[in-house]
């Protein structure tokens, strides 16, 4: 069974500064997808970004951007120009094409401050 | 507002009390899913249904039941209900199977 680990419970940044969170995972597999989803303290997840295993170039969305090192089995994201409403609990997760299931990590709680 | 929605968002039972959690999606996704968030646990999969009459366990399936008569309906039922299943409920639905989209979840307390 696939593993995510993300090994910072919790992170704190300050407003406008860029803060990068930790993932890392555990497959044999070639055929894999990882995500992002943010939890703010409405409980809502919502997913920021994507990354298919096949593909080398990090995936960008606006401040949102990861590092995939697929050999290193590492999935960070950098979120730049901190603003407050970053401020929620973030997880990473892997989908598994074998077991076509999502897996997630424990999450990372960040804090934005003012 | 399309998307996908849960109901209750709030709940409170009793040890060995029927309880039915529901979710509807507008987006005439193929797959839908049901996690339960516990701290330390991230999201785990309870089941998940790839089309209406199709459903398969998924990580955590005890003590639960699914069905799907319609596509856009997946109702989570726990039979008798215990402690140990309160938690908080989240409701995805996708039509790649990959990227899943959460509703706004429903916290279950068994007293």
């Amino acid at each position: 069974a696939q593993t995510v680990t993300q090994s910072q419970p919790e992170m704190s940044v300050q407003e406008a500064e860029t803060v990068t969170l930790s993932c890392t995972y555990d497959t044999s597999e070639s055929n894999y997808y990882l995500f992002w989803y943010k939890q703010p303290p409405s409980r809502q997840m919502i997913l920021v970004i994507r990354q298919e295993a096949y593909k080398q170039q990090n995936a960008t969305e606006n401040r949102f951007s990861v590092n995939f090192q697929k050999a290193a089995k590492s999935f960070s994201l950098k979120i730049s120009d901190s603003q407050l409403g970053d401020t929620a609990m973030y997880f990473c997760a892997y989908w598994s094409g074998s077991a076509r299931q999502l897996t997630f990590g424990s999450g990372t709680q960040l804090t934005v401050l003012p | 507002d399309a998307g996908i929605t849960q109901s209750p968002r709030y709940k409170i039972t009793e040890t060995g009390r029927q309880v039915t959690l529901m979710c509807h999606q507008t987006w005439s996704h193929s797959y839908m899913f049901w996690y339960r968030q516990d701290l330390g646990h991230g999201l785990r999969l309870i089941y998940y249904s790839a089309a209406a009459d199709i459903t398969d366990k998924g990580e955590v399936p005890d003590g639960y039941v699914v069905s799907r008569s319609k596509t856009e309906n997946f109702p989570l039922t726990l039979e008798s209900a215990t402690r140990s299943q309160t938690s908080v409920y989240f409701c995805a639905s996708s039509e790649s199977e990959r990227e899943q989209f959460f509703g706004p979840g429903t916290r279950l307390t068994v007293l």
